[in-house]
């Protein structure tokens, strides 16, 4: 199945400062790669996706840009915000079915 | 709220004992993904069901099974409980299948094994 390794496991930054969370993905095939946020004791949410057709993609603070070559996809937050601290999960799709997970990045935001 | 429903949201109970969680995803979903949650593992794909069929199977121990019901609900039985099954345990449901649409993950179910 796929391989989703995931950098930083941790990331303090303070308030106002960008924030990067980068993965790689094994599996050359894969052409869907979300991003979820969890808040601690709370479930997984969708906070942005890609697809493999498109290299960059926007949503306010949030972006998210894909390199098919070097199978990696980083996650980019701009002036971070102390509500922006929560755990950070990449994902690529296993077979093309379920997602596997890379192992979290959880962020710090301090004002 | 995502629309996806889980019950129970916590549930404790003594090893070799035998649980089942439950599961609706939202409307108009026909996939149900389970996933386990621990603190050193991460979020780790369980099983995965499509319209009532077994589709993908992952890191599931024989000691689990699920099922998905022509309502499309689904549940996950977790047998002869060890300490080491105690986990978050979370559904997710999407309209088709992985790479093709989002998922959407339930509160989860907070298992604790003693």
């Amino acid at each position: 199945g796929e391989n989703v390794e995931q950098h930083p496991s941790t990331l303090s930054v303070q308030e106002g400062d960008s924030a990067v969370i980068k993965c790689t993905y094994s599996d050359s095939a894969s052409n869907y790669f979300p991003w979820y946020k969890q808040e601690l004791g709370k479930r997984p949410q969708l906070i942005i996706d890609i697809r493999s057709n498109v290299g960059e993609k926007k949503d306010q603070r949030i972006a998210v840009t894909l390199n098919k070559t070097a199978k990696h996809f980083s996650l980019h937050i701009t002036e971070t915000q102390p509500e922006d601290s929560a755990v950070y999960f990449c994902a690529a799709p296993r077979e093309g079915y379920a997602l596997n997970f890379g192992k979290g990045t959880s962020l710090l935001v301090t004002p | 709220d995502s629309g996806v429903t889980q019950t129970p949201k916590h549930l404790i109970t003594a090893t070799g004992q035998r649980v089942t969680l439950r599961c609706s995803p939202r409307s108009g979903d026909l996939s149900v993904y389970w996933y386990q949650q621990s603190l050193d593992q991460g979020l780790q794909f369980l099983i995965q069901y499509y319209n009532g069929e077994e589709r993908a199977k992952g890191n599931i121990l024989e000691r689990f099974s699920a099922q998905q019901f022509p309502d499309l609900h689904s549940e996950l039985n977790l047998s002869s409980l060890e300490l080491g099954d105690s986990a978050l345990y979370f559904c997710a449901s999407s309209v088709g299948l992985a790479g093709v649409s989002e998922q959407y993950f339930g509160p989860g179910t907070r298992l604790t094994v003693t």
